[in-house]
C-alpha cells in the first residue's frame, strides 16, 4: 500500500499564477482532508471531501481556493491568482471511514510564491 | 490559549535524557493524537489516545490524558538524536469526528 501520495512535493509559482496540488489517497480510501501549514505554525483544516462531494469547506478561504475529489483520479486543491501569503505547506490526509482517528497524512506539497 | 496548544515551544536535551511535552485544549474531544514532523517533511502519526483512556504506551512513548484538566503529555524516554523534530498534538472537535485542530508544536532538539 503506497500510502497517501501528494505531488508535486515542491511547487514554485509567480504571483498571479495558478497552483494545482494533487492528492492520491490510500487505496480503498474515499475520504480526503486538506490542511495548510504556514511557517512556524500548526496545521489548519481547510476542507473535507468524499468522492464527488464537498462535505465541509469551513476552513477554505472564500476566494481563489477550490477543491475537488472526482469519481476517478486524485483530489485537487486549486489556488487561483496566487499571492505571497499562499506560500505554505499543504497536506492531504485520507481515511477509509469518516474520522480523524483513521486518517493518514501525505508528505505535503510546499508551495512557494515568488 | 488555542485548542491543542503545546508547551514548551522549544526543548533542548542531551541524548539519553527524557523529554516531556504538554498539550492543552479547550473543548471536549473524542480523541487526542500526537504527531512528529521532521524539518520540512510530512507528519508521522505517533499515538492516539481516546477520551476514555488515561494513559497509553508505544515503545519509548508514553502519553497521558487528563480530560478534567483538558491536557495531555507526551513523554519520550531515553531520547536519541533521531528524535529531533517538531511534535504536535491534535484534537478532534468533539462535535466533529474528522476535523483535527493542531497546536503550533514543540521543537525538540536532542543533542548527541
Amino acid at each position: 500500500n503506497a500510502g497517501v501520495m501528494q505531488n508535486p512535493r515542491h511547487l514554485v509559482r509567480r504571483r498571479g499564477q495558478e497552483a494545482r496540488l494533487r492528492c492520491s489517497p490510500m487505496k480503498g480510501h474515499s475520504h480526503v482532508y486538506w490542511y495548510r501549514q504556514l511557517p512556524e505554525e500548526g496545521l489548519k483544516f481547510m476542507v473535507y471531501l468524499q468522492k464527488e462531494n464537498i462535505i465541509d469547506e469551513s476552513g477554505m478561504p472564500k476566494e481563489r481556493f477550490s477543491a475537488e475529489f472526482p469519481k476517478e483520479g486524485p483530489s485537487i486543491l486549486r489556488i487561483q491568482q496566487v499571492v505571497r501569503g499562499d506560500s505554505a505547506a499543504y497536506f492531504c490526509a485520507s481515511s477509509g471511514l469518516q474520522g480523524s482517528a483513521e486518517a493518514f497524512f501525505g508528505q505535503g506539497t510546499r508551495l512557494t510564491v515568488v | 490559549s488555542q485548542q491543542g496548544e503545546e508547551d514548551p515551544q522549544a526543548l533542548s536535551i542531551q541524548e539519553g535524557e527524557n523529554a516531556t511535552m504538554n498539550c492543552s485544549y479547550k473543548t471536549s474531544i473524542n480523541n487526542l493524537q500526537w504527531y512528529r514532523q521532521n524539518s520540512g517533511r510530512g507528519l508521522v502519526h505517533l499515538i492516539l489516545i481516546r477520551s476514555n483512556e488515561r494513559e497509553k504506551h508505544s515503545g519509548r512513548l508514553r502519553v497521558t490524558l487528563d480530560t478534567s484538566k483538558k491536557s495531555s503529555s507526551l513523554l519520550i524516554t531515553a531520547s536519541r538524536a533521531a528524535d529531533t523534530a517538531s511534535y504536535f498534538c491534535a484534537t478532534d472537535d468533539g462535535g466533529s469526528n474528522y476535523k483535527l485542530t493542531f497546536g503550533k508544536g514543540t521543537l525538540l532538539t536532542v543533542n548527541p
